[in-house]
């Protein structure tokens, strides 16, 4: 099974929102609401942002948000800051138990 | 506070083995599914395979399964991944994480450890 489909960069200026997308089938992402987000900085584990499709883990900022409509589950960060430069990776349950992982996005703060 | 250490990592040839292990405190440990999560050298996440609370239930992304096999102890809090037949592409750093708090497979991995690296060359 292929990689859930996410651009491979996204960019915006501090304050703005950027919303990074993750595509996938009906019988992965449009089939279960159990997609997670994940942010990574180069060298270091990755932290989860966003579970269940809309849930943010206790310590999240609520300038995180997730959401999903049909097969693309999408991420948007408001009111960027610098810190969130890091590389974002999707990942959902996809029936058979599997998990499978979107290919990354690097997130860039302009 | 949730603490995973890897351990067990290193250079090893092709058709070799090797077992990672993954040290966890602060939580209750038996409670939780552990799962293994690799990244190759400048590449994304990769799922490889998830054990349920009880160590019964056990599953394996494809690209795995039949060459490694994930297993914990509950009474030393650990968790383990045996990798035989290693092949070059099995190249990665090996993350260690934690959940969900209930036998379902879900990727709501709330923490992670450090990562231990796996190297297969001859």
């Amino acid at each position: 099974q292929s990689a859930l489909i996410q651009p491979p960069s996204a960019s915006g200026s501090p304050g703005q929102s950027v919303t990074i997308s993750c595509t996938g089938t009906s019988s992965d992402v449009g089939g279960y609401d159990f997609v997670s987000w994940y942010k990574q900085h180069p060298g270091k584990a990755p932290k989860l942002m966003i579970y269940e499709v809309t849930k943010r883990p206790s310590g999240v900022p609520d300038r995180f948000s997730g959401s999903k409509s049909g097969n693309t589950a999408s991420l948007t960060v408001s009111g960027l800051q610098a810190e969130d430069e890091a590389d974002y990776y999707c990942t959902s349950y996809v029936g058979s138990n599997k998990v499978l992982f979107g290919g990354g996005t690097k997130l860039t703060v302009l | 506070e949730v603490q995973l250490l890897e351990s067990g990592g290193g250079l090893v040839q092709p058709g070799g083995s090797l077992r990672l292990s993954c040290a966890a405190s602060g939580f209750t440990f038996s409670s939780y599914a552990m799962s293994w999560v690799r990244q190759a050298p400048g590449q994304g996440l990769e799922w490889v395979s998830t054990i349920f609370g009880g160590g019964r239930s056990t599953y394996y992304a494809d690209s795995v399964k039949g060459r490694l096999t994930i297993s914990r102890d509950n009474s030393k809090n650990t968790l383990f991944l045996q990798m035989n037949t290693l092949r070059a592409e099995d190249t990665a750093v090996y993350y260690c994480a934690k959940g969900p708090g209930e036998n379902k497979l879900r990727p709501n991995f709330d923490s992670w450890g450090q990562g231990t690296l796996v190297t297969v060359s001859s």
